[in-house]
């Protein structure tokens, strides 16, 4: 088993649309957990924490869950400038392991 | 203005020949970290550092050699037996004071062969 999975997509869907996606890592002792984004031929940007209570910033909705070591992020009301790869990332004892991430197409 | 600088933002390699890839940064953290990215891939860490003069290796450290003799400095030498060095190179640097900090990168270096 990878030790982070995540569809690749892509994931195509029209503006103003709520997606989802979901990752799942392998390491139990996995500690902190991460969305990336990272545009085409771009660096990887932090998008958000994910914390175990689940966590809200603006139009994207994180979700934990340790018991089944399954990550998920939704976006809301989907904009253009959303379309890009979205990598899920598991850290313990600060050196991260990265999906392979899942690309997001958001069309007019 | 804070950040972590690379540099080139493109470089290409002779057969045999050593390169070296700069990172630096002026945002005070403790860790730095060099990844490759294929295209397609996920990232591989390739060497990371928690405190000056120390560094690690990552998970794909054959090839690679790094240096830590100043906080802000971390640069990446790719050397002559690393056979396939062609792929995207990604710095990033996070606070070691707390574990698991999140890790911010720069803009990448992208090494060719000639």
């Amino acid at each position: 088993r990878k030790e982070v999975e995540q569809d690749p997509g892509p994931f195509n869907v029209p503006e103003g649309a709520t997606v989802a996606f979901n990752c799942t890592y392998s390491n139990s002792a996995s500690q902190s957990f991460f969305w990336y984004r990272q545009d085409c031929r771009k660096e990887p940007k932090l998008l958000m924490s994910v914390y175990s209570s689940g966590n809200e910033d603006g139009r994207f909705t994180a979700q934990l869950n340790r018991a089944s070591q399954y990550i998920s992020l939704l976006i809301r009301d989907s904009k253009l400038s959303d379309s890009a790869t979205y990598l899920c990332v598991v850290s313990r004892y600060s050196t991260l392991t990265f999906g392979k991430g899942t690309m997001l197409l958001v069309s007019p | 203005d804070g950040g972590i600088t690379q540099s080139p933002k493109y470089l290409f390699r002779k057969e045999g020949q050593n390169v070296t890839l700069s990172c630096e940064q002026n945002l005070n953290h403790d860790a730095m970290y060099w990844y490759r990215q294929d295209p397609g891939q996920g990232l591989r860490l390739i060497y990371y550092s928690q405190i000056v003069n120390d560094f690690q290796k990552g998970d794909i450290a054959e090839g690679y050699s790094v240096s830590r003799e100043k906080k802000e400095s971390f640069p990446l030498t790719v050397t002559s037996a690393q056979k396939n060095p062609t792929a995207f190179y990604l710095c990033a640097s996070s606070a070691w004071t707390e574990i698991n900090q999140p890790q911010h990168f720069g803009d990448g270096t992208r090494l060719s062969i000639l």
